[in-house]
């Protein structure tokens, strides 16, 4: 049973708007969660994170949003930039279990010039 | 500051045989973590070692073996490989404490023919 799942496999954005990264988990005990962008042939790349105190958490460009009661979390990215183009994952952690990581499956960015 | 690396890169093995891979963690960081990524799938926790024993562990099987050394870098050992085995290994450090981000290395590509 997958646990974190970002429904979405694809997203295709202009230069300038705005893309929304969503996605869903089933644990109630997550209380952490973490953004990753992934370039081909590198391993994932930090980008922000939020704990479950808190529904939103920005740095530059990028927020996230966390809606506790609807397990749910999105990434913003404004506006959009063709070097955004890479695969996101969104992961969720449990603070009991250490920093173990659950990941979804990822989205594939496209950010068109 | 040296970020995460793992050799080797890439590596081919046929089934039955038995895969060493290393992980030296960024500095500072006193966790390791093991990750295995399936084509298009988001990477999957294997174990992770602190304070060179095995902290918590994934749902793998015994054939995935690691070990933490006192300088903190880690291996993971996989015997009697399966096809399916095959995949991207990520090795990942943080520090101990929760709500902390991991540091994600390049990977290594494992091929098993």
């Amino acid at each position: 049973d997958q646990q974190v799942k970002q429904n979405s496999p694809s997203l295709s954005v202009q230069e300038g708007r705005i893309s929304i990264l969503n996605c869903d988990y089933t644990n109630s005990m997550f209380d952490y969660f973490l953004w990753y962008k992934k370039y081909p042939a590198e391993g994932p790349t930090f980008l922000i994170s939020i704990s479950s105190i808190k529904d939103k958490n920005e740095d530059g460009r990028f927020t996230v949003f966390l809606n506790k009661s609807a397990k749910h979390l999105s990434l913003h990215i404004v506006p959009s930039q063709p070097g955004d183009s890479a695969v996101y994952f969104c992961a969720a952690s449990e603070a009991n279990a250490g920093n173990m990581l659950t990941f979804g499956g990822g989205t594939r960015l496209m950010v068109k010039p | 500051d040296a970020g995460v690396t793992q050799s080797p890169t890439h590596l081919i093995k046929t089934r039955g045989q038995q895969v060493t891979l290393r992980c030296s963690p960024k500095s500072g960081h006193d966790t390791v973590s093991w990750y295995q990524q399936a084509l298009g799938q988001g990477p999957q926790f294997i174990f992770q070692y602190y304070e060179e024993e095995e902290r918590q562990r994934g749902n793998f099987p015994d054939r995935f073996s690691g070990h933490q050394f006192p300088n903190y870098s880690s291996e993971l050992n996989v015997n009697a490989l399966l096809l399916g085995d095959s995949a991207l290994y990520l090795c990942a450090s943080g520090t101990s404490g929760p709500y902390n981000e991991q540091f994600f290395g390049p990977g290594t590509r494992l091929t098993v023919l």
